[in-house]
């Protein structure tokens, strides 16, 4: 597509439930980031994708936190048992290569979790 | 560990104004050096990013930014604001020549345009 994509927009969830944050990136760029934004820590780097490996997941904030990228395109982040600090906003980026920073940022979806 | 220090959380100019946004940045050799802006609801937009160079970099919407090692800044400046510029402001750093650990980002200047 022209952009990057993410869905939903805007997710309520109840404490406990999973969620899945969807991102479809720019057609044809291997590299994809994740990043959390949130208010007093602002933005956090969770996770990097180069096609479908991502060569550290240490970023991740807990092990309820997971990520995965199928095809080197959609990429899907979840969190399992969500805590009211998980609330932010998850922005997703891709790029044509890692090497350059050539980020586009998706608008983002914003989690609440009460 | 990289950091970068965005000293001011909100920032206030009268349209027509200059504008001179903050970042001070640590790590252990010459990063890579961006700005980003947010307009509400959005993601981020790329301003301008400094790798090598000439250390006065031009970038879109009429913003520049001057890298000065000898003070570890990446400080940002616009001549004349417009009320559209009103937004928030990331400064951020990246390893040289690869983004695996992705960037690291200031916490953000809050821009507030008077008419």
């Amino acid at each position: 597509g022209a952009g990057v994509s993410q869905s939903p927009s805007n997710k309520v969830t109840e404490k406990g439930k999973d969620v899945e944050l969807r991102c479809d990136p720019i057609s044809g760029h291997t590299a994809l980031y994740w990043y959390r934004q949130s208010l007093g820590q602002g933005l956090e780097f969770l996770i990097y994708f180069q096609g479908n490996s991502a060569p550290d997941k240490s970023g991740l904030p807990s092990d309820r936190f997971s990520a995965e990228r199928t095809g080197g395109s959609v990429s899907t982040l979840t969190i399992q048992r969500t805590q009211q600090e998980d609330s932010a906003v998850y922005l997703c980026a891709s790029s044509p290569s890692r090497d350059n920073y050539g980020y586009t940022f998706g608008s983002g979806t914003r989690l609440t979790v009460v | 560990a990289q950091s970068v220090t965005q000293p001011d959380i909100h920032i206030t100019v009268s349209e027509g104004a200059s504008l001179e946004l903050r970042c001070n940045y640590s790590y252990g050799a010459t990063p890579y050096l961006f700005w980003y802006v947010q307009s509400p609801g959005q993601g981020l937009q790329l301003l301008l990013k400094y790798f090598s160079g000439d250390t006065l970099v031009q970038g879109i919407k009429g913003f520049e930014a001057e890298f000065k090692r000898s003070q570890s800044s990446f400080n940002l400046r616009k001549p004349s604001v417009h009320w559209s510029d009103a937004a928030e402001y990331f400064c951020a750093v990246g390893a040289p020549g690869g983004g695996a650990d992705g960037l690291t980002f200031g916490k953000g200047t809050h821009l507030i345009i008077q008419p």
